[in-house]
């Protein structure tokens, strides 16, 4: 299972528009990279997948370079809900249900 | 779609009662479904793998006995919390992937259960 590393923490304003960077040096083949979003006292919630280049949503972002090596989830105009904790995962598809490794997560905190 | 329920969302018991905690995956099948557990600040630390059907799988350091795990059918797992002390209380999370051909190998959680064991 690849590790994944992130910032503990990040702070912005409304409006801004705030990158969160994962690194995942040992990221495999047929892994791909889903990014969740957690508030206190609740399970976690799916933001984003993708495998390579650029994926986009209605709410986010997900940008992959060619080695694959980091990914960085693009919040566009964060509003003070966007404040929780961002979690990067990777793990393989079409290879049975692998089992999620958690990191830290980035903390993200969004002010006024 | 893809959503995930969990019963009850929490729960206070007193210490050597037994607990249990359900997981049900409201609009797809899910042969796989995931516990977790999460303390206060901390990430999701995965406890065991639910697989319809058939026995559980552990993690290291999670004892199968004492959180009994039982996957009875393509929409509901149980996770059982058995004689009960403080140290077990935790917010515990499931989750669940819907069965390949009906979406995605994107697991979907559920909301979460407070234990507070006295």
């Amino acid at each position: 299972l690849a590790k994944t590393t992130q910032p503990i923490s990040m702070d912005s304003y409304e409006g801004q528009e705030v990158n969160i960077t994962c690194s995942h040096n040992n990221i495999a083949t047929n892994d791909y990279i889903t990014w969740y979003q957690q508030f206190p006292s609740q399970g976690p919630r799916f933001i984003i997948q993708g495998y390579k280049t650029k994926v986009t949503n209605e709410v986010a972002s997900l940008f992959i370079p060619a080695d694959r090596k980091s990914s960085t989830l693009s919040l566009p105009r964060v509003s003070l809900s966007d404040t929780a904790v961002y979690y990067c995962l990777v793990a393989g598809r079409n290879t049975g249900f692998q089992k999620l490794v958690f990191g830290t997560g980035t903390r993200l905190l969004v002010s006024p | 779609g893809a959503v995930v329920s969990q019963h009850p969302s929490r729960v206070i018991c007193k210490s050597g009662t037994s607990v249990k905690i359900e997981c049900r995956s409201l609009d797809f099948q899910a042969t796989t479904m995931f516990w977790y557990r999460q303390f206060p600040k901390k990430s999701l630390m995965l406890m065991a793998t639910s697989n319809e059907g058939s026995k559980a799988t552990y993690e290291q350091g999670v004892e199968k006995d004492k959180f009994l795990i039982n996957h009875a059918s393509l929409t509901l797992s149980t996770l059982t919390v058995t004689s009960a002390h403080p140290e077990d209380s935790s917010f515990y999370i499931c989750s669940a992937s819907p069965i390949r051909g009906e979406g995605t190998d994107t697991q979907y959680f559920g909301p979460g259960t407070r234990l507070t064991v006295l």
